[in-house]
């Protein structure tokens, strides 16, 4: 069984467009992440969720908007896409809030192309 | 510039010979964490070591961690061509910051 599920793994659209990137987790865990890796591999965190609440939203641009109907799910609308985000994003899961206290899951990604 | 930053960037080594990558970083943490990644996957936990701990082992995986330094090594011994992967450090901050921050990675390639 997967552990932390991403739909769709690959995304090509244009710019201006709207579109979601899904996230799913099977643990049980409380706390939800989404990270963006660029083309240079560099992770850096977006948002966290513990149990539907926003934890952390670093500066990212408001076209970004997450949603968590409920503890297992973490989802990423982004609207207006630009080339600049192209990038894969991961959604990752813990069993809670105490960072570096739990280890993460992550999903196996989703590629965003933006033309 | 990063909070965590691996040395090497990139590896190659045959297989059976150890494997030593290093990250550094700046800031006081709590612990530190090892994460691998295949290409085209998602990140897997390895190992973690709290900032009270100077050594950890996990299988063929050795962790040290050198608070007075800012600075840890992951040493994968006999490796293997399925160890050919990308390789994390994540520190958590002393700072309540909620968020691990992880360095740009060090590319392992085990030549069978």
């Amino acid at each position: 069984d997967t552990a932390v599920s991403q739909t769709p793994k690959y995304l090509v659209t244009q710019m201006g467009n709207d579109k979601s990137i899904k996230c799913e987790q099977n643990l049980g865990h409380d706390t939800m992440y989404w990270y963006k890796q660029d083309s240079k591999k560099f992770l850096k965190i977006m948002f966290s969720y513990n149990n539907k609440e926003l934890i952390i939203n670093e500066t990212v641009p408001n076209r970004f908007s997450p949603k968590s109907p409920d503890k297992a799910h973490l989802n990423l609308h982004i609207n207006s896409l630009e080339l600049g985000d192209s990038a894969v994003y991961f959604c990752a899961s813990s069993q809670g809030l105490g960072v570096g206290t739990y280890e993460q899951y992550f999903g196996p990604g989703t590629r965003l192309t933006v033309t | 510039s990063q909070q965590g930053e691996e040395d090497p960037q990139a590896l190659s080594i045959q297989e059976g010979e150890n494997a030593t990558m290093n990250c550094s970083y700046k800031t006081s943490i709590n612990n530190l964490q090892w994460y691998r990644q295949n290409s085209g996957r998602g990140l897997v936990h390895l190992i973690l070591i709290r900032s009270n701990e100077r050594e950890k082992h996990s299988g063929r995986l050795r962790v040290t961690l050198d608070t007075s330094k800012k600075s840890s090594s992951l040493l994968i011994t006999a490796s293997r061509a399925a160890d050919t992967a990308s390789y994390f450090c994540a520190t958590a901050l002393d700072t309540g910051r909620r968020a691990l921050t992880f360095g740009s990675g060090t590319r392992l390639q085990v030549q069978p």
